[in-house]
């Protein structure tokens, strides 16, 4: 069954500090891998990873995917309270499929 | 960029109500869309898979007479809760990418509807 598995679950820093969240998979044949943030309402779209090693930046946040060993990592350096929310790792189905798997999410937690 | 709207934001309703809600895709054609339920603090758990001119596709589980869902052009899927009850109280979340399943699009979601049922 594919699978895809998020850490930690739940992170709290301060503003300023870096952090990392982790997405490892188990999934076969996918297309793509995603990151979405997700603050009160529906995911928004950060980053769509599909070769490996190219790193994706935008801001202060960036994403790598490493398809040797099933992994994919998001950055977010000089963080802020705005940064505050869970973020998602979700997989994408190859070919035609659009069906999408998603990670649990990494609660973010900012404080000032 | 791509724009998934979704109507209205926000339900309140007596149980045994049927609810519609909307998802458009305002800047491109989708001729699939996807449904998701959202339980508080848990992921997305996608429900069905909405396909223009055709039927819906169902996941295990869900009920297809409990939540309708109409595709009926490539811009807009509708999905009706029929007879609603409290325990589907929830946040629907409806998602689309462009040029579909062919394309290396990443899927956009609505806002979402909070629906509650008293």
């Amino acid at each position: 069954e594919d699978k895809v598995v998020q850490s930690p679950l739940s992170l709290v820093v301060h503003e300023g500090d870096t952090v990392t969240l982790n997405c490892s998979y188990e999934v076969t044949n996918f297309r793509s891998l995603l990151w979405y943030k997700q603050e009160k309402k529906a995911p928004t779209f950060l980053f769509m990873l599909t070769s490996s090693g190219i790193e994706k930046k935008s801001g202060r946040l960036s994403s790598i995917l490493d398809k040797k060993e099933l992994f994919s990592i998001l950055n977010i350096t000089a963080t802020q309270t705005g940064d505050s929310a869970v973020y998602l790792c979700v997989l994408r189905g190859q070919g035609g499929s659009e069906k999408l798997v998603f990670g649990k999410g990494t609660k973010l937690t900012v404080n000032p | 960029g791509a724009v998934v709207s979704q109507h209205p934001s926000r339900v309140i309703c007596k149980s045994g109500t049927s609810v519609k809600i909307e998802c458009r895709s305002l800047d491109f054609q989708a001729t699939t869309m996807f449904w998701y339920r959202q339980f508080p603090k848990k992921s997305l758990m996608l429900m069905a898979t909405s396909n223009e001119g055709s039927k819906a596709t169902y996941e295990q589980g869900v009920e297809k007479d409990k939540f309708l869902i109409n595709h009926a052009s490539l811009t807009l899927s509708t999905l009706t809760v029929t007879s609603a009850h409290p325990e589907d109280s929830s946040f629907y979340i409806c998602s689309a990418s462009p040029f579909g399943g062919l394309s290396n699009q990443p899927q956009h979601f609505g806002d979402g509807t909070r629906l509650s049922i008293l």
